[in-house]
């Protein structure tokens, strides 16, 4: 079963941040989050991973709780290409395998 | 470019045929996955590879049938046994699987249908 929680969707306006959350209460200590998204009828793409800390590439921000219960992925300027499924995954790095749960499907409205 | 390839992108089969879906991965990478999908769900593992000449289940691996005869490919057959084969299928390759770093490539896909 999936570790995480996650809202079956959400939408955002073209232009402002979207704010996607995900709760993981039971992650271990030697667990990562990681997040992919899937646009519609194509492989899973990884977007950033984070321990504790904060992270940010060119993608996304991701902001962990200090008792790393909840995360959030920020995109800070959504497009319409944007418009995905988000998955939001627990994982330490001798983990074999990821455990995909439904995700959020993110809309964005012009 | 380097990059993961799944053919055909689409495929067509009776009932009671075994079909084989074609994986292909050209960045060195140790590990490779199949994974299944359906409608309106999250990816669901099937077999994985940690290197070759080996594999172990994932979680729905009854029905399926994997080999990992070099390192770049890892086919993936769906057997007559698989009770309900219609579904979209993702491959996917890692640099390891006990890396720090090893977030996973995915393919483009191939959509199964069954008829």
């Amino acid at each position: 079963d999936a570790k995480t929680t996650q809202p079956t969707s959400m939408d955002c306006a073209e232009g402002r941040a979207a704010n996607l959350p995900c709760n993981h209460s039971t992650i271990s200590g030697n667990e990562y989050v990681y997040w992919y998204r899937q646009i519609h009828s194509q492989g899973p793409q990884y977007i950033i991973h984070g321990l504790k800390n904060n992270e940010t590439n060119e993608m996304a921000s991701l902001i962990i709780t200090e008792d790393r219960k909840s995360s959030t992925l920020i995109l800070p300027h959504a497009t319409l290409r944007d418009t995905a499924v988000y998955y939001c995954i627990v994982r330490d790095s001798s983990a074999s395998k990821i455990i995909f749960g439904s995700g959020t499907r993110l809309s964005i409205r012009p | 470019d380097g990059g993961i390839t799944q053919s055909p992108k689409y495929l067509f089969r009776k009932e009671g045929q075994n079909v084989t879906l074609s994986c292909e991965q050209n960045l060195n990478h140790d590990a490779m996955y199949w994974y299944r999908q359906d409608p309106g769900q999250g990816l669901r593992l099937i077999y994985y590879s940690q290197i070759v000449n080996d594999f172990q289940k994932g979680d729905i691996a009854e029905g399926y049938s994997v080999s990992r005869e070099k390192k770049e490919s890892f086919p993936l057959t769906v057997t007559s046994a698989q009770k309900n084969p219609t579904a979209f299928y993702l491959c996917a390759s890692s640099i390891g699987t006990g890396t720090l770093y090893n977030e996973q490539f995915f393919g483009p896909g191939t959509r199964l249908t069954v008829l």
